[in-house]
């Protein structure tokens, strides 16, 4: 099983709005990703989850907050977000160094 | 940071067609996967490829890590290989995948 699954697939939220974006995955990854995806572009890098542990922040605004709860949970609280906020939102897992593996993404809409 | 550059950015393909993506590295990497995202933003794993080749089917991959560079080919290619294909690598001691640049290849009947 290579699956990762990300809850919701799409997600309409106004700019006052609190929403979380959820992923899972039982193949023993012991590391997870957040990446953001624009139109016509690659996924760019937002967090690393190493062991449970937040190891990579690429500077992403504190209005998106990572939460590792356990070894197959990976959340993404979403707060006060802008409209330029509205993207595809990828969830990965590894095996330390290995084969990524991703989810089918969450299609987020910030009104 | 590593950069990743792919090429070309489009490509348009009568079907039965072959092609080579390619994707270059500006530094050493750890590992090399091909992606194909689909019109529904779905990353599937084409390859995972450090170094050496692999076929799967109508695709193959190739990696020449001391040149870095890496190549994929489609052979025969169906409308169903419509997509942005991405190559991304690990570099350094950092669990840190970086994606290339894309290639959007479309195939017509």
């Amino acid at each position: 099983d290579t699956e990762v699954t990300q809850t919701p697939k799409h997600l309409v939220m106004g700019m006052t709005n609190k929403k979380s974006l959820k992923c899972e995955q039982h193949m023993g990854h012991r590391a997870m990703y957040w990446y953001k995806q624009k139109a016509k572009k690659p996924p760019e890098l937002m967090f690393v989850y190493s062991y449970e542990k937040l190891s990579i922040n690429e500077s992403v605004p504190s209005r998106f907050s990572p939460e590792c709860p356990n070894s197959s949970l990976l959340n993404l609280h979403l707060h006060a977000l802008q409209p330029e906020d509205s993207a595809l939102y990828l969830c990965a897992s590894a095996l330390g160094g290995g084969e990524a593996f991703f989810g089918q993404g969450t299609r987020l809409t910030v009104v | 940071g590593i950069q990743v550059e792919q090429s070309p950015p489009d490509l348009i393909l009568q079907e039965g067609a072959n092609s080579t993506l390619r994707c270059n590295f500006s530094d050493s990497v750890n590992n090399l996967q091909w992606f194909h995202q689909n019109p529904w933003g779905q990353l599937i794993n084409l390859f995972y490829i450090p170094s050496g080749t692999k076929q799967n089917g109508r695709l193959s991959a190739t990696t020449v890590a001391t040149e870095r560079y890496s190549l994929l080919y489609i052979s025969s290619s169906q409308t169903t290989d419509s997509g942005v294909y991405f190559c991304a690598v690990l570099a350094g001691g950092y669990q840190k995948v970086t994606f290339g640049t894309g290639t959007k290849l479309q195939v017509i009947p």
